[in-house]
């Protein structure tokens, strides 16, 4: 069965402050992989979208960057968080085939 | 681009009476291919429902939803709301440029509440 673990749980940082979130899945060969955004009170955005190791594509612009180091692995990060960075991120997987997609817990984050 | 919309942002409805949820979409492919995904609080967001053909309706764990491409809609319906289905619910509409992304555009979701 695939598993998918995403690290931290929380977070509280400070403005200004670098940012790295990771998601590891497990079980599953070569998954696409997404990150997702959550404002509080706000709806779900796709940030970004990885389909092999080494290239993930942008969908929507937030100061942030992702990167695919390894098949099963998916960071999310930035060197300087901003207050409008605070929420819910979500990790996901999925095949291009069915294109259904299967969530992480997620990590909330607080920027103060 | 493709685009979802979801007209409701919060639906509350006494328990026993019937749900609907609006989803539209716009999209240049002849075949578009849609989800419900629900987010109860405290979990992680599931798929719900998929589309099928063309005025075909999809069941699952009590809803249901017909794609009707006349109308570009996929509303999600249940005949009888349970305190349970309290949760955050999103359609989707998967990506069809034939690149094989699994992209998915969400619609602003619709909060459920469902009270005694």
């Amino acid at each position: 069965a695939q598993t998918i673990h995403q690290w931290p749980v929380a977070e509280i940082k400070a403005v200004g402050s670098p940012l790295s979130l990771g998601c590891t899945i497990k079980g599953k060969s070569s998954p696409n992989l997404y990150w997702y955004w959550q404002a509080t009170g706000g709806t779900l955005q796709q940030l970004f979208y990885s389909i092999t190791v080494g290239q993930v594509e942008s969908v929507v612009q937030l100061n942030l960057s992702a990167s695919r180091p390894k098949d099963d692995q998916f960071i999310l990060s930035t060197e300087k968080l901003l207050l409008s960075h605070s929420g819910f991120y979500l990790c996901a997987w999925g095949t291009g085939v069915s294109y259904e997609q299967y969530f992480g817990p997620g990590t909330r984050l607080t920027v103060l | 681009g493709d685009s979802v919309t979801q007209t409701e942002g919060l639906v509350t409805l006494t328990e026993g009476l019937p749900v609907m949820l609006n989803c539209t979409y716009q999209t240049i492919y002849s075949n578009p291919f849609l989800f419900w995904y629900v987010h109860y609080l405290n979990e992680s967001p599931r798929l719900l429902l998929k589309s099928s053909t063309d005025n075909k309706r999809t069941e699952h764990q009590g809803f249901h939803a017909t794609l009707h491409k006349s109308s570009s809609s996929f509303h999600l319906q249940k005949s009888s709301a349970q305190l349970s289905d309290s949760a955050l619910y999103y359609c989707a509409l998967r990506d069809n440029t034939g690149a094989n992304t699994g992209k998915l555009t969400f619609g602003h979701g619709t909060i459920l509440r469902v009270h005694p």
